[in-house]
């Protein structure tokens, strides 16, 4: 298993401003993962955080508006540029440790609301 | 592609009531199955999985599900359920030979007290 804190839990940002969430696990883990989690839906993946290389993003996420960092196997970070109100959200961490069996472990999330 | 489809979106029950909520993908191949939970204001954790062996899957908090290969299904069920399942259900599935989980949309449970 895995322990995981993300920062900040919550907050109210302007449009136009950028926001960046971390995410540290108490463990060194293979992949890190972000999700995003809109209102009344399910979990969508943005990318897979790399160790050492650019993240992987998934189809509609793009480096520019999600720039994404993993210098460790314990950290990584989200940023979430130039917010509109669309990106109101509940942004997720995730990792998967050593088996191969595809369980996640999440954060507790990181609840942005965009005015 | 890959998806998984949860049939209900909100259910309410009473207390004592029985529980299942359904869970179908469409993937041909071999699959890990997964139910999460999240509570109110609380990370997601998992509740059960199945990776091989026997079908039926007991996970924490009494939940049990069933994997049915040839209905490509796998519905969680609870006998009993108590005001403190009041949560988020989600099921979850990958390929064995890709790491990525596909998610159903979820299924908010109320139990009325």
């Amino acid at each position: 298993s895995a322990v995981i804190s993300q920062k900040p839990s919550r907050d109210i940002c302007q449009r136009g401003t950028s926001l960046t969430i971390q995410c540290q696990v108490d463990s060194q883990v293979t992949m890190m993962f972000w999700y995003r989690q809109q209102p009344g839906q399910s979990l969508t993946l943005i990318a897979t955080a790399n160790q050492g290389s650019e993240a992987t993003y998934e189809s509609g996420f793009v480096i520019d508006k999600f720039p994404i960092s993993r210098p460790n196997l314990t950290f990584s970070t989200l940023t979430v540029s130039n917010m509109s109100p669309e990106d109101s959200s509940i942004y997720l961490c995730s990792v998967r440790t050593g088996s191969n069996t595809g369980e996640l472990f999440f954060g507790e999330g990181s609840r942005l609301t965009v005015l | 592609a890959q998806s998984v489809s949860q049939h209900n979106h909100h259910v309410i029950l009473s207390e004592a009531a029985s529980l299942e909520l359904g869970c179908n993908y469409s993937y041909g191949g071999t699959v890990n199955l997964f139910w999460y939970v999240q509570y109110p204001g609380q990370h997601l954790q998992l509740l059960l999985k199945y990776f091989s062996g026997d079908p039926l899957v007991k996970g924490i908090k009494g939940f049990e599900a069933e994997f049915i290969k040839s209905k490509f299904s796998f519905n969680l069920r609870k006998p009993s359920v108590q005001w403190s399942d009041t949560a988020e259900y989600f099921c979850a599935v990958n390929a064995r030979s890709n790491y990525q989980l596909i998610w159903g949309a979820g299924t908010k449970l109320i139990i009325k007290p």
